[in-house]
């Protein structure tokens, strides 16, 4: 079964600081996708970040840039500098090449503080 | 450039009725999933729609149904409504193929079943 864990329910971090969101997945494919969503208060889904399982550099985009270790099955996700408006639920998700049925862990509730 | 629009944005039933709920893909999309959202958890796939038919399905029975028009718009049917399918549904728009998994969340529709 493919399975995605989020081990931080609720996270909170002063603003400017940097925080790590953890995130671990069980699969016995080869090639998938990892991804890092954002769903602010108002609800609608946001991809933050992507890495491809075959690439072994580091995804970053901007603030956002993750720590991902194959072999572990681990994918962490950085926030640098954070902002007020970084607070809201995080999911990680995973998704194998040729399959549609997108796997996401239960969320971690991020909060940042002024 | 429209993303993703779902509609209605909430909605109440009683238990033993049906639902429709609509999404329209974002722009030069052809391929809607839809998900389910309890409270509390990540997303759950339900189905995918590519050329008007169900291209693959997760864990979700029969009860659920859903329907893609020429235009790329869907739909999502649910039969005789339980309690437990009170959540938020989230549809997600991509290009069909092999760039599939770079979806296009909308804002949700949030079902109450009582």
């Amino acid at each position: 079964a493919q399975t995605v864990t989020q081990s931080q329910p609720e996270m909170s971090v002063q603003e400017a600081e940097t925080v790590t969101l953890s995130c671990t997945y069980d699969t016995s494919e080869n090639n998938y996708y990892l991804f890092w969503y954002k769903q602010p208060p108002s609800r609608q889904m946001i991809l933050v970040i992507r890495q491809e399982a075959y690439k072994q550099q580091n995804a970053t985009e901007n603030r956002f840039s993750v720590n991902f270790q194959k072999a572990a099955k681990s994918f962490s996700l950085k926030i640098s500098d954070s902002q007020l408006g970084d607070t809201a639920m995080y999911f990680c998700a995973f998704i194998p090449y040729n399959n549609n049925d997108m796997r996401f862990g239960a969320g971690t509730r991020l909060t940042v503080k002024p | 450039d429209a993303g993703v629009t779902q509609s209605p944005t909430h909605l109440i039933k009683t238990r033993g009725q049906q639902v429709t709920l609509r999404c329209s893909p974002k722009s030069g999309h052809d391929t809607v999933s839809w998900y389910q959202q309890a409270l509390g958890q990540g997303p759950q796939f339900i189905f995918q729609y590519y050329e008007e038919e169900e291209r693959q399905r997760g864990n979700f029975p029969d009860r659920f149904s859903g329907h893609q028009f020429p235009n790329y718009s869907s739909e999502l049917n649910v039969n005789a409504l339980l309690l437990g399918d009170s959540a938020l549904y989230l549809c997600a728009s991509s290009l069909g193929g092999v760039r599939s998994y770079e979806q296009y969340f909308g804002p949700g529709t949030r079902l109450t079943v009582t």
